[in-house]
């Protein structure tokens, strides 16, 4: 079964440093999303992406981070100038269409950790 | 607006008894619910979907869960519990006028005792 899958698994960096997160959605699927989970949170939209354009993003998604979807294949979620704050696991997700009925499929997800 | 509480945080079941996890909503307009699931050190797996077709919802791995719109709630059960079935369960839900993103609830820590 097609799967998304994001690299890498784990990401440790310095705070003030930028990170780029990476994943590759279903090959067939139009929208993609990035989730985030700080630990013991719930899990919490960041931001849609559909047609090379921003859908919808939530207030956590702000001027620090960007997506990108660089080639055919790979999209990326980037923070500038990383934070305490956004040490959390990085979920990416993908659906064939943006229906609200369609279901989205995960990766296993980026564990940042920001010293 | 949309949110969605999970009643209890972790719950201990005996292998082969009844799971029963609890889902309770608040939507505006029509949902459209879903469960999933997250093994450790694993994304989150689709279980199963609500999408106003049917009020009861077969999923994989024996799950199942009743829309019940009165409450309003999207309990998730499983008649036999596997010790193959300890994980972390999600109930999310989306609906048309909240957008593209699904919503959260904290999560249910399955744990399955022998």
């Amino acid at each position: 079964e097609p799967e998304v899958t994001q690299t890498p698994s784990h990401q440790v960096t310095q705070m003030g440093q930028e990170v780029i997160l990476r994943c590759v959605p279903i090959s067939n699927h139009l929208y993609f999303y990035w989730y985030r989970q700080i630990l013991g949170q719930k899990v919490e939209f960041l931001v849609s992406f559909y047609n090379n354009e921003i859908s919808e993003k939530s207030e956590i998604f702000d001027d620090q981070f960007s997506v990108e979807r660089p080639d055919g294949s790979n999209f990326t979620l980037k923070i500038r100038s990383t934070k305490l704050e956004d040490s959390a696991m990085y979920f990416c997700a993908s659906s064939e269409e943006g229906q609200a009925n369609q279901p989205q499929h995960f990766g296993d997800g980026t564990r940042l950790s920001i010293l | 607006a949309q949110s969605v509480t999970q009643l209890g945080s972790h719950v201990s079941v005996s292998e082969g008894a009844l799971v029963l996890l609890r889902c309770n909503y608040s939507s505006s307009v029509p949902p459209y619910l879903f469960w999933y699931v997250q093994y450790p050190n694993q994304g989150l797996q689709l279980l199963l979907k609500y999408t106003s077709a049917a009020t009861l919802v077969k999923g994989i791995n024996g799950f199942e869960a009743e829309f019940k719109k009165s409450e309003p709630s999207f309990h998730l059960t499983k008649p036999s519990a596997h010790m193959s079935d300890a994980a972390e369960y999600f109930c999310a839900v989306r609906s048309k006028a909240a957008g593209n993103k699904l919503t959260f609830g904290g999560g249910t820590r399955v744990l399955v005792k022998p």
